[in-house]
Order: structure tokens, then C-alpha cells, then sequence
């Protein structure tokens, strides 16, 4: 099955500057990459996502990169703020669309002033 | 307004007591699936069902049970066989085919062994 690798397991970045989590997966059958952003005590929701017919995907601070020959995918958060902390799961599926996800074990970013 | 819901929101569970997390969605979504949450472990996944009466065993199945006899509801149980049940359980429902892709999330039940 798929195997979904995450790092860091925590970052902590001064309030301004940019985060970069990376995410890599085993599965070559596998072309829909979303990622989750988890506030404490609350629900993953949704933030960005990509298919493996795309290369990089931007959505206003967060973009997405993905390099589908050496299995792997980042989040870069541009310009971070207080309200950018959060535990962050990258995610891989085998089909396209979001059939049984697996995740990767989490990012805690902390975004200090 | 359309969303999925989990219930309870705090469950605590004796030794050698089976309990049943609820979750119900109105999204219309043909899959949903149950995933446990741990510190440091990120989400995994327990079963998950694309159909009606159909549902699949996921990584971490022993100890758990589920049904899914209406679209709208997959209720999971938590038997006594599960040795180390204390954790945050989500509920999650998608589409599986065009939409908009991407899985929607209960707001979780946190279980605790007492």
C-alpha cells in the first residue's frame, strides 16, 4: 500500500518569513496530493491540493510543488502570520479523487512574532 | 446547511465495554471513512465504505466495527477487543467520482478509557 513520509515534525519560523513542509510517497499509481491544516482541538480542513498533471499550484500565500519522478511534495507558506499555526498532514490517493487518503504523520507549525 | 456530523464530542468507556461513535453526513457523499488520531502518529485509517452495505478493512481495523446500511450514516464501534482505544476518532466523507474532490471532516470524538 501507500506510504506517506512527512518532514519536519515541527517547525517553528519567525512571523514574516516563509515555511516549507515536504511530504514524499512510495506509490507511483498515486496522482491526488491534498493538504490539511488541524488548529487545536478542531477539524483538518482542506487548503490546497494537487494532481500529478500539474507541477506546482498557487493559492494566494500557500503554494504547492510536486516532482511526480522522484515522489515527492511540498507546501510553502509565504509570509507567515500568528494564524498560520496549526498542525499540518500531507495526503497522497491512488485515484483522482480523494478515495482513501493516506496520511503523513504531521507537521506543528509555530509562527512566532 | 450541509456538513458531516460526529457524536458524541467526549465519550469515555469502561474496561471491556463496547461503545458506538456516530457519524452522519448530508453532503451526499457516496465514501466515508473513520480514522484515529494519536499525538505524533497523524491520521489512520480504520475502515472506510464507497457503498451502501459495502465497507473495507483499512490499516488499523482490529477492534473496531462498522456498519453502513444508509448513505447518510457510518457509525463505528469500538469493542472491547481494542486494547488501547483512548484517542481522537474522525469521521470523513468524499465524493468518488467528479465533484470537488478532497475529504470533508467531522469535528471528532475524543475517547477516553476510564
Amino acid at each position: 500500500g501507500e506510504n506517506v513520509e512527512q518532514h519536519p515534525s515541527t517547525l517553528s519560523v519567525q512571523e514574516g518569513d516563509s515555511a516549507v513542509i515536504k511530504c514524499t510517497y512510495s506509490d507511483s499509481a498515486s496522482n491526488y496530493f491534498p493538504w490539511y491544516k488541524q488548529e487545536l482541538g478542531k477539524r483538518p480542513q482542506l487548503i490546497i491540493d494537487i494532481r500529478s498533471n500539474v507541477g506546482e499550484k498557487k493559492d494566494q500565500r500557500i503554494a504547492v510543488t510536486l516532482n511526480k519522478t522522484a515522489k515527492h511534495f511540498s507546501l510553502h507558506i509565504t509570509e507567515t502570520q500568528p494564524e498560520d499555526s496549526a498542525v499540518y498532514f500531507c495526503a497522497a490517493a491512488p485515484t483522482g479523487t480523494a478515495s482513501k487518503l493516506t496520511f503523513g504523520t504531521g507537521t506543528r507549525l509555530q509562527v512566532t512574532l | 446547511d450541509g456538513g458531516i456530523t460526529q457524536s458524541p464530542k467526549y465519550l469515555f468507556r469502561k474496561e471491556g465495554q463496547n461503545v458506538t461513535l456516530s457519524c452522519e453526513q448530508n453532503l451526499n457523499h457516496d465514501a466515508m471513512y473513520w480514522y484515529r488520531q494519536d499525538p505524533g502518529q497523524g491520521l489512520r485509517l480504520i475502515y472506510y465504505s464507497q457503498i451502501v452495505n459495502d465497507f473495507q478493512k483499512g490499516d488499523i481495523a482490529e477492534g473496531y466495527s462498522v456498519s453502513r446500511e444508509k448513505k447518510e450514516s457510518f457509525p463505528l464501534t469500538v469493542t472491547s477487543a481494542q486494547k488501547n482505544p483512548t484517542a481522537f476518532y474522525l469521521c470523513a466523507s468524499s465524493v468518488l467520482t467528479g465533484g470537488t474532490p478532497g475529504y470533508t471532516f467531522g469535528s471528532g470524538t475524543r475517547l477516553t478509557v476510564v
